[in-house]
């Protein structure tokens, strides 16, 4: 079956810009979270969606940052006026309810430069 | 307070040797444990997990130990292939939270 597919690859903007990155999860997978990597750096958590319940937003850096998830699948991840220090990977990661919840199936990331 | 840690960025080891990379946690509620593989330009994939109630889980050439009074855990793989070469993260899950947390990875080289 298909896996975690994220949309676009690659993103250049200038500074100043907004963005919208998105994430569509494998089908039937209830939990979807958002992190990004930064050159040299670990994954940074940023947000975690889990069935209808309001979002776990702790990990946003700012309030230039946002996400939706609309209709239980598909989530957009919104970059509001970038910065050079958003440059980063920005994955996405989707995982299944019950026994194997703490499995995430990731995507292949879409790489941010911000000029 | 970084919960997760994996406090060597890098290790290279040879071709058929073993190769250990180490994890410590803080936080004792996490319950599960988990090692993932990402190579360049693609996503983590999962690779092997424990349960915080036991201390060994082996799948084939992997091995992973949790040693709960330490608040650290390992991975082994042995015998080492070049085709291992990636960045190695340690990540635990809370069910709290219901979120794992991941440390900063450990880059593998395996020279042949």
């Amino acid at each position: 079956g298909a896996g975690v597919s994220q949309s676009p690859s690659n993103k250049v903007t200038e500074k100043g810009k907004d963005v919208e990155l998105r994430c569509d999860p494998i089908s039937g997978h209830t939990a979807l979270y958002w992190y990004r990597q930064s050159l040299g750096q670990g994954l940074e958590f940023l947000i975690y969606f889990q069935g209808n319940s309001a979002p776990d937003k702790s990990g946003l850096p700012s309030d230039r940052f946002s996400a939706e998830r609309t209709g239980g699948s598909v989530s957009t991840l919104t970059i509001q006026r970038t910065q050079q220090e958003d440059s980063a990977v920005y994955l996405c990661a989707s995982s299944s309810s019950g026994r194997l919840s703490y499995e995430q199936y990731f995507g292949p990331g879409t790489r941010l430069t911000v000029t | 307070d970084q919960q997760v840690k994996q406090n060597s960025p890098s290790l290279s080891v040879q071709e058929g040797r073993i190769s250990i990379l180490n994890c410590d946690y803080t936080n004792s509620m996490f319950d599960y444990f988990l090692w993932y593989k990402k190579y360049p330009a693609e996503g983590p994939t999962f690779l092997i997990s424990i349960s915080s109630i036991k201390d060994k889980n082996e799948d084939g050439r992997f091995t992973v130990f949790l040693n709960k009074s330490a608040k650290h855990l390992s991975l082994h793989i042995v015998p080492s292939q070049p085709g291992d070469s990636a960045v190695y993260f340690c990540a635990a899950f809370s069910p709290n939270a219901g979120k794992s947390t991941f440390g900063d990875g450990t880059t593998l080289t395996v020279k042949p």
